[in-house]
């Protein structure tokens, strides 16, 4: 059964840090994963989605990073902003059409 | 581009009253639907599934049930609820072919069963 766990569950930053949000999963057979972001009470947007051949992807100041033989993923944010507060979801795919979450890291980007 | 609808935003309902929340998608054709439930302190949860009309897989046995009667419409539903069906109700889609398979969310539904 695939378990997926994200470290820290919260995180609080000062403005213009760079920072690293981590993602691990038990089981490396995985179709993709996706990071997702959650403001308080809405739904979740799509941040960044890697294949299971890929090894990274870029979105403006987001790079995620995908090891599957390890069965890990990071979030690296450049120069957080106020905005970027949010929790932050990983999701991953396996053979079926389940995403299995982790249940999230809570960052807190202070002015 | 790519719109999903959720509806009501939220929803107070007693114990034992029925339940209907609909989810809709505009701008694709035949798309893969699926319905979450977030609970408070717990990660997503996926309770169903749909790859065409009329097709339901079910993740979790409960007191839900899902259906697809037109091909970018997908309902939840319940005949009577319960305390623990309280939490906040996501429907998402997906492109049912190529890549990247990525999946997107709805507003999202809050419900609490009193």
């Amino acid at each position: 059964k695939q378990e997926v766990t994200q470290i820290p569950a919260a995180l609080s930053v000062p403005e213009g840090e760079n920072l690293v949000l981590n993602c691990s999963f038990t089981d490396s057979a995985i179709y993709n994963l996706q990071w997702f972001r959650q403001d308080p009470g809405k739904g979740l947007t799509s941040l960044l989605l890697i294949q299971s051949s890929q090894r990274e992807q870029t979105s403006g100041r987001l790079n995620a990073s995908l090891d599957k033989s390890s069965g890990r993923s990071t979030l690296y944010i450049a120069a957080s902003q106020p905005g970027d507060s949010a929790t932050y979801l990983c999701a991953v795919k396996g053979g079926s059409e389940k995403l299995v979450f982790g249940k999230g890291t809570k960052l807190t980007v202070n002015p | 581009s790519q719109t999903i609808h959720q509806w009501p935003a939220t929803l107070v309902q007693p114990v034992g009253s029925p339940l209907s929340l609909e989810c809709t998608v505009e701008g694709t054709s035949n798309p893969n639907l699926y319905w979450y439930r977030q609970a408070a302190g717990r990660g997503l949860q996926l309770l169903f599934y749909s790859v065409g009309i009329g097709q339901i897989s079910s993740e979790v046995p409960q007191n839900l049930s899902a259906s697809r009667p037109q091909d970018r419409q997908f309902i939840l539903s319940s005949k009577k609820l319960l305390l623990s069906d309280s939490g906040f109700y996501l429907c998402a889609w997906s492109r049912s072919w190529g890549l990247p398979n990525e999946q997107f969310f709805g507003p999202g539904t809050r419900l609490t069963v009193l």
